[in-house]
């Protein structure tokens, strides 16, 4: 069974520029969550698609948003790239989302986006 | 909001001691689910254990297990008989019943030393 999936592993934008980014979730799973990781905040949640509905949101600016197409592959989108959004932004997919007994969150090996 | 503390940034430990990592967890939730999460050089964040806040029996994997103390809102994870693979970043994570977003703290980098 394939993992999750995000591409491109590494990305150098400039400032101002915008970028996305692509999380292939494992088959059959139709929950898509996007975490961003830096060394002073930490892993903060960005948003979660289930079914193509966001179903939640983070605490970040309208710059940041995301989709989810019917094959519940996902992808997020920053605008006005800003030196700050420099960060690893990982992805993790789960069959339903909702926290039950054995329901796990498994987690892509990430893109490193670098704003210069 | 809910929030997630781990202390002790980086720990050490030698090869085939035990070492433990602390988490403490702050929540007004009754029905809830707490992880340790390993980050190895890969990035790729991979569940270690998890713990639902009903169960009063401490989970265990193998030589992983977690101390959880509800009522101080504490879940500790011990590695046993550490390896060199069990050299990572450690995160700490929470959620709860009808949520889906995961709170993580901010990580333990655990050293084995040969």
């Amino acid at each position: 069974k394939a993992g999750v999936t995000q591409t491109p592993r590494y990305l150098i934008k400039t400032r101002g520029q915008q970028v996305t980014l692509s999380c292939s979730p494992i088959s059959g799973h139709r929950s898509v969550s996007w975490y961003q990781q830096t060394p002073g905040q930490g892993l903060q949640f960005l948003f979660e698609y289930f079914s193509e509905t966001q179903r939640n949101k983070g605490n970040f600016p309208g710059r940041f948003s995301g989709r989810q197409f019917s094959n519940s592959r996902s992808e997020m989108n920053v605008s006005t790239l800003e030196l700050g959004d420099s960060a690893l932004y990982l992805c993790a997919s789960s069959s339903t989302g909702s926290w039950r007994e054995n329901t796990e969150a498994f987690f892509g090996q990430g893109t490193r986006l670098t704003v210069v | 909001a809910q929030t997630v503390t781990q202390s002790q940034p980086e720990m050490s430990v030698q090869e085939a001691e035990t070492v433990t990592l602390s988490c403490t967890y702050d929540t007004s939730e009754s029905d809830y689910y707490l992880f340790w999460y390993k980050q190895p050089p890969s990035r790729q964040m991979i569940l270690v254990i998890r713990q639902e806040a009903y169960k009063q029996q401490n989970a265990t994997e193998n030589r992983f297990s977690v101390n959880f103390q509800k009522a101080a809102k504490s879940f500790s994870l011990k590695i046993s008989d550490s390896q060199l693979g069990d050299a990572a970043m450690y995160f700490c994570a929470y959620t709860y019943y009808g949520n889906n977003r995961l709170a993580f703290g901010k990580g333990n980098q655990v050293v084995v030393i040969p």
